[in-house]
């Protein structure tokens, strides 16, 4: 079974600080992504990430950023986290692209 | 442009057939997707359907797909408590190899 695994399932932080989110998968797959989830938005992706290194711009980029030192790692970085960033946020990872397997979430509140 | 629509909420009785509707935009779309997210927990994969195909049908699960209107259903057959959850629809963008178009998801509601 394909695991994703996210670092936290709750987090609290305050306004301006700099916020790491970690995501872990065990199944050797290539494509990595991070999506936020608001009601009635559904989910919007961030930025994805189709091998070590390598990096793309997902619909919402702005205010985040992203790291794939390790190709079972995909780190999301908030620099400067802000009110209107709190939200879920879903890491998921795919090998060919086509079926997505998440991670459990992990909800961010930004005071 | 791109996009994908279904309504926010279905609500249904315990026992009756649920079926959550979805439309998408582009006619190219080859893969389409049913993930079900059920509270507190990451999205699951339900089931899928090429585009080549009709219907697709899997034990209480059965997709149809409707080409011409681009309008993809999911029904649920015996709606269980057990069934309550977001349902979202996706399809695979055309312009890239690794990313999903998402709809806004349908939060199915079971009463007793």
């Amino acid at each position: 079974d394909v695991k994703v695994t996210q670092s936290s399932r709750y987090l609290v932080k305050r306004t301006g600080e700099k916020v790491f989110l970690e995501c872990v998968q065990d199944m050797d797959h290539e494509n990595m992504f991070w999506y936020r989830q608001d009601p009635g938005l559904g989910l919007r992706l961030i930025y994805f990430s189709y091998d070590v290194k390598m990096k793309e711009k997902g619909d919402i980029p702005e205010g985040y950023s992203v790291s794939r030192e390790k190709k079972e790692r995909f780190s999301l970085i908030l620099e400067s986290a802000s009110t209107n960033q709190t939200s879920m946020y879903l890491c998921a990872s795919s090998l060919y692209g086509v079926e997505q397997y998440f991670g459990p979430g992990t909800r961010l509140t930004v005071t | 442009g791109e996009d994908v629509e279904q309504s926010l909420f279905l609500s249904v009785r315990e026992g009756d057939s649920s079926v959550i509707n979805c439309t998408y935009t582009d006619s190219s779309s080859t893969y389409l997707y049913w993930y079900k997210q059920e509270p507190g927990a990451g999205l699951q994969l339900l089931t899928y359907i090429f585009s080549n195909m009709d219907m697709k049908q899997d034990q209480r699960l059965t997709v149809l797909l409707n080409k011409k209107d681009k309008h993809l259903s999911l029904r649920i057959a015996d709606t269980q408590t057990g069934d309550s959850a977001i349902y979202f629809c996706a399809e695979k963008s055309p312009d890239s190899n690794y990313q999903l178009i998402w709809g806004a998801g349908t939060k199915l509601i079971i009463k007793p």
